[in-house]
């Protein structure tokens, strides 16, 4: 079963900043923080990842709390494009490991005009 | 950019037929995996596959199911006796290689499956 917490759906206004929560409060200290997102049936995509400091790159923004119990995807300026199911992932990682994804509901981003 | 190719887009198959789901995935990478998604419902993880072997298996992936990497390109996903159950949307996915740490798989665009 998945390890990870979302809100099943959530809207955003186009151009405003999208921030998906997302509770892990059973995290062991060697689990990263992964989100991917699924739009429409395509497969899923890699958005970022963490362990406890803050990410960004060209995508999105992680924020990790300091107990890192619950995380933060943000979408500085989202777009109809971004509308989309995203998940929250967490999973043991390291050199020469290609661990499995367990994907749970996910939350249903929709980015309205 | 390189990306996971999966043949065909749709199948189509009677209940009890032999199929086999294509993959290519992107050339450096040295794990693959096998995911599904019946209609509505979540992404499951079926089998992992790494030096030419499995690595895991979830309890989906029961004896009807079985992977191959052919050649040094394909990756493939057959079903020996297909049910009505197997109908979903089959994503193939792909990671590495062996030195990179964080691993993120990148996904296909997957093969409907539909058994009638």
């Amino acid at each position: 079963d998945a390890k990870t917490t979302q809100p099943p759906s959530m809207d955003c206004a186009e151009g405003r900043a999208a921030n998906l929560p997302c509770n892990h409060s059973t995290i062991s200290g060697n689990e990263y923080v992964y989100w991917y997102r699924q739009i429409h049936s395509q497969g899923p995509q890699y958005i970022i990842h963490g362990l406890k400091n803050n990410e960004t790159n060209e995508m999105a923004s992680l924020i990790i709390t300091e107990d890192r119990k619950s995380s933060t995807l943000i979408l500085p300026h989202a777009t109809l494009r971004d509308t989309a199911v995203y998940y929250c992932i967490v999973r043991v990682v390291g050199y020469n490991q290609g661990g499995k994804l367990i994907f749970g509901q996910g939350t249903e981003l929709s980015v309205k005009p | 950019e390189p990306e996971v190719t999966q043949t065909p887009s749709h199948q189509v198959t009677q209940m009890g037929q032999e199929v086999i789901l294509r993959c290519v995935p992107i050339s450096n990478h040295l794990y693959f995996y096998w995911y599904r998604q019946i209609l509505g419902q979540k992404v499951e993880f079926l089998v992992s596959f790494y030096n030419n072997e499995i690595s895991e298996k979830s309890e989906i992936f029961d004896d009807q199911f079985s992977v191959e990497r052919p050649d040094g390109s394909n990756f493939t996903l057959k079903i020996r006796s297909t049910k009505l159950e197997d109908s979903a949307m089959y994503f193939c996915a792909s990671s590495g290689p062996g030195n990179i740490r964080y691993n993120e798989q990148f996904f296909g665009p997957g093969t409907r499956l539909t058994v009638l």
